[in-house]
């Protein structure tokens, strides 16, 4: 069975551009969460959609937002990025919103 | 607000020594405890968690953990380590209602010598 799978693997931004990460959930789970994981710190949430609706965001600007699709796979959005987001980006899907989160590899966001 | 704290930032040990990876948390409402792992480039991986019953919960690749309520404490032990247990270990507690965020600790980094 495929995991979570998130795309790209890695990129490279400018500082002021906009970046769209990807992410599709294992089968039949219904619920996406982000979270972003600075170097040398724990991973931080920044939402979780459940059945195409926000049911979380984390203290993070509005530069930040993401969305859900039918088919419950999800884009997080960044605008005017900032040297400060560079970051490895984790996706995690579970079945329900309150059941175990299963992460994805991750995309490696890097600012310059 | 919940809060977690890994009180080691590194435990180094020699292989087959046994391990402990200590972690505790605050909250003012019940939580669920967990314990994941990250070996380099790659996503977090579910070691263990507790959710209710025995305070002595058993996980993958011989890792248990023990809640213990009064310390607020969910420590990670394992009595044998081996060299593929290097990677990072983050321990995160989620509220038991509400949307599923998991706050996470800063992590610990296990290494292991021959």
């Amino acid at each position: 069975d495929a995991g979570v799978t998130q795309s790209p693997t890695h990129l490279i931004k400018t500082r002021g551009q906009h970046v769209t990460l990807r992410c599709s959930p294992i089968s039949g789970h219904k619920s996406v969460s982000w979270y972003q994981q600075v170097l040398g710190q724990g991973p931080q949430f920044i939402f979780q959609y459940y059945e195409k609706e926000e049911r979380g965001r984390g203290n993070f600007p509005d530069r930040f937002s993401a969305r859900q699709f039918p088919n419950y796979s999800s884009e997080l959005n960044v605008n005017a990025l900032l040297l400060g987001d560079s970051a490895l980006y984790l996706c995690a899907s579970s079945l329900r919103g309150d059941t175990e989160a299963f992460f994805g590899q991750g995309t490696r966001l890097t600012v310059v | 607000a919940q809060s977690v704290t890994q009180l080691d930032s590194q435990v180094p040990v020699f292989e087959e020594a046994p391990v402990e990876l200590r972690c505790n948390y605050s909250s003012s409402v019940s939580v669920y405890l967990f314990w994941y792992v990250q070996y380099p480039n790659q996503g977090l991986q579910l070691l263990l968690k507790y959710l209710s019953g025995s305070t002595l919960v058993k996980g993958i690749n011989g890792f248990e953990a023990e809640f213990n309520k009064s310390q607020t404490s969910f420590h990670l032990r394992k009595p044998s380590v081996h060299i593929s247990d290097t990677a990072e270990y983050f321990c995160a507690v989620r509220i038991i209602q509400g949307a599923q965020k998991l706050v996470f600790g800063q992590g610990t980094r296990l290494t292991i010598n021959p």
